[in-house]
């Protein structure tokens, strides 16, 4: 399993951009990068998913270079609510959804 | 609600008693996790079930630890002699088996056992 790291924490103010960046240097051929939000006391919810390139969807962008060894979620104008953990994760196409969460970014947005 | 459901949401036990979890997933998926989560830390990966069968558990899963999935429908997670280190949130999610992408799971909102 490919173990990611990325930073700590991060504070923002609303309405800002946020991107949080991730480093996956064992990724895989069959690996894809996906990220995870998590609320205290919820289960983490799925953020967004990509393979190469650039992937966006309604709540965020994902961005993978080339040699896909790292990869950056950008959050679009962030607001209070979206205080809270990010996990990026590697998760293969094949293995199901074994992966390692690592202890994410805990993301705080100020007023 | 048509997402994973988990009960109880909270269970407090004394030590050395047995408790156990029940998790239904997602009706059409035929993949189901359980993953352990303490305070600050990122989930940790306990088991998975494909259909009822039980393809692989992790080492953090010892002997006092079994999981079921009758049917390849709902799941249960039991844990014997319960022990003050395994007061932590218990998560389950489902998947569907996907081609062409990575799996994406949906989780529970989790059962917080306290071991007293």
């Amino acid at each position: 399993l490919a173990k990611t790291t990325q930073p700590i924490s991060m504070d923002s103010y609303e309405g800002q951009e946020v991107n949080i960046t991730c480093s996956h240097n064992n990724i895989a051929t069959n690996d894809y990068i996906t990220w995870y939000q998590q609320f205290p006391s919820q289960g983490p919810r799925f953020i967004i998913q990509g393979y190469k390139t650039k992937v966006t969807n309604e709540v965020a962008s994902l961005f993978i270079p080339a040699d896909r060894k790292s990869s950056t979620l950008s959050l679009p104008r962030v607001s209070l609510s979206d205080t809270a953990v990010y996990y990026c994760l590697v998760v293969s196409n094949t293995g199901g959804f074994k992966t390692i969460f690592g202890a994410g970014t805990r993301l705080f947005v100020k007023a | 609600d048509t997402g994973v459901s988990q009960n109880p949401r909270h269970k407090i036990t004394k030590r050395g008693q047995n408790v156990t979890f029940r998790c239904d997933p997602i009706s059409e998926h035929n993949r189901l996790y359980w993953y352990r989560q303490t305070l600050g830390q990122g989930p940790e990966f306990l088991t998975y079930f494909q259909n009822e069968a039980q393809l692989e558990k992790s080492r953090l899963l010892s002997d006092r630890f079994s999981a079921e999935r009758p049917k390849g429908s709902f799941s249960t997670l039991e844990i014997q002699r319960t022990e003050q280190g395994d007061s932590a949130m218990y998560l389950c999610a489902s998947s569907l088996r996907e081609r062409g992408r990575g799996t994406e799971a949906f989780f529970g909102q989790g059962t917080r056992l306290t071991v007293v």
